[in-house]
């Protein structure tokens, strides 16, 4: 079957580093995504990763293995905005989006 | 741009009401759209992919005569949630594609059934 595991819950405190870490099993890939949800909204696009390697966009980085069947997302000089659900999603060789459960996390002062 | 917008952002209705939500990309011409459910600290479940002009594609254990999905233009589809009852209270999420990888979420439709 297909799995997306990520973790369900991290805390982490303002103006810190987090890394958020994501494990795969699909049937195919076609590339891997994260998005940012906040409660009660639909997600937002954070980044996209097809090849290897480690991309970044200003405070938030994403890495990808492909060989591993790893990813993870790194979220730097932590704000409150950032509390949030971080969802992270392969893309089959079906070209349909397997979801995981999402981690929340939680920023403190 | 690649604005996708949802209508309403939220509905209260009675058990065994139909309620229709709808989905649409604002400045650019979708080719399928994606209907997600979602549960409280749950992910996003796929319901159904549409492409427009043609039956929509249902994942297994969904309802297609309970959930009935109209993709009439390349700008709007509608998801209908027929005879609703109180555990199809739930976060609806639309996302649009263009036949490119990224998809394209709408604010979500919160629904609740008394």
């Amino acid at each position: 079957g297909q799995n997306i595991d990520q973790p369900t819950e991290m805390t982490a405190t303002e103006g810190a580093i987090v890394q958020i870490n994501c494990t795969y099993q699909t049937s195919g890939f076609n590339g891997l995504f994260w998005y940012q949800q906040h409660a009660g909204e639909a997600p937002t696009f954070l980044s996209y990763n097809v090849l290897d390697g480690l991309e970044e966009k200003g405070r938030f980085s994403s890495f990808l293995s492909r060989s591993k069947g790893y990813s993870y997302l790194l979220l730097k000089e932590l704000q409150m905005k950032d509390s949030a659900s971080y969802l992270c999603a392969v893309l089959d060789s079906n070209y349909q989006l397997i979801w995981g459960a999402g981690t929340k996390l939680i920023i403190k002062p | 741009g690649a604005v996708v917008s949802q209508h309403p952002s939220w509905v209260i209705c009675k058990s065994g009401t139909s309620v229709k939500i709808e989905c649409r990309s604002l400045d650019f011409q979708a080719t399928t759209m994606f209907w997600y459910r979602q549960f409280p600290k749950q992910s996003l479940m796929l319901m159904a992919t549409s492409n427009e002009g043609s039956k929509a594609t249902y994942e297994q254990g969904v309802e297609k005569d309970k959930f009935l999905i109209n993709h009439a233009s390349l700008t709007l589809s509608t998801l209908t949630v027929t005879s609703a009852h109180p555990e199809d209270s739930s976060f609806y999420i639309c996302s649009a594609g263009t036949g490119n990888i990224e998809q394209f979420f709408g604010p979500g439709t919160r629904l609740t059934v008394l």
